[in-house]
């Protein structure tokens, strides 16, 4: 069980807009930033947003972050084939157990 | 260009010891923060320690605390991972990932290995 919750699936077509959810608490979204990951079949996950809503470079601008309060939102514009993923939401946990948690990742279908 | 490389996976008997190494290049090794996430297979990530720039301060999953040590060498632009009592449930893939910035309480993790497999079993 993952401390941050996200939707197991997401789909919708090419060229269209889809959002993922990232749910978590006061110790750790609630009062730090939130970072996203991109991870194609069979490789090592990427980068794709820090501190809630910068894109590292290279990051085209169809992927968007946004944190209000607890939960977090990761929105792709413009779908493509080449999107299909599986995306994780990350961020710092200020409890007792200070740590790093991931949510538990959406596998993103293109149709 | 970053490069982060990681070895030691082996195939291990439950209760015994590894040591992982991560070999970073392409980047001022000691000006960042380094983590250490797994993968088990089909499942999802989960964060399994951190160390500062200096070395100064560590901090582990519950998951792995007391059993596991995370250490670096920046002498050597290195990272490590000294894995203890394995159990069958440490089975994944480990990945290095470097923080963005020196300050630890983050986890924006910019540049990741390709990870090192290890299994635990008898």
């Amino acid at each position: 069980q993952s401390v941050l919750t996200q939707p197991p699936s997401v789909s919708a077509a090419p060229g269209q807009k889809v959002t993922i959810s990232c749910s978590g608490s006061s110790s750790n979204i609630g009062n730090n930033y939130v970072s996203w990951y991109q991870q194609l079949p069979g490789t090592a996950p990427k980068l794709l947003i820090y501190e809630n809503n910068k894109r590292p470079s290279g990051i085209p601008d169809r992927f968007s972050g946004s944190k209000s309060g607890t939960s977090a939102t990761l929105g792709i514009t413009g779908l493509q084939t080449g999107d299909e993923a599986d995306y994780y939401c990350g961020t710092w946990d200020s409890s007792l157990s200070a740590g790093g948690v991931f949510g538990g990742g959406t596998k993103l279908t293109v149709l | 260009e970053v490069q982060l490389v990681e070895s030691g996976g082996v195939v291990v008997q439950p209760g015994g010891s590894l040591r992982l190494s991560c070999a970073a290049s392409g980047f001022t090794f000691d000006d960042y923060a380094m983590h250490w996430v797994r993968q088990a297979p089909g499942k999802g990530l989960e964060w399994v320690s951190l160390i500062s720039w200096d070395g100064g301060s560590t901090y582990y999953a519950d998951s792995v605390k007391g059993r596991f040590t995370i250490s670096r060498d920046n002498s050597k632009n290195s990272l490590y991972l000294q894995m203890n009592s394995l159990r069958a449930e440490d089975t994944a893939l480990y990945y290095c990932a470097k923080a963005r910035k020196r300050v630890v309480a983050l986890l924006d993790l910019d540049y990741w290995g390709q990870g090192t497999l290890v299994t635990v079993s008898s």
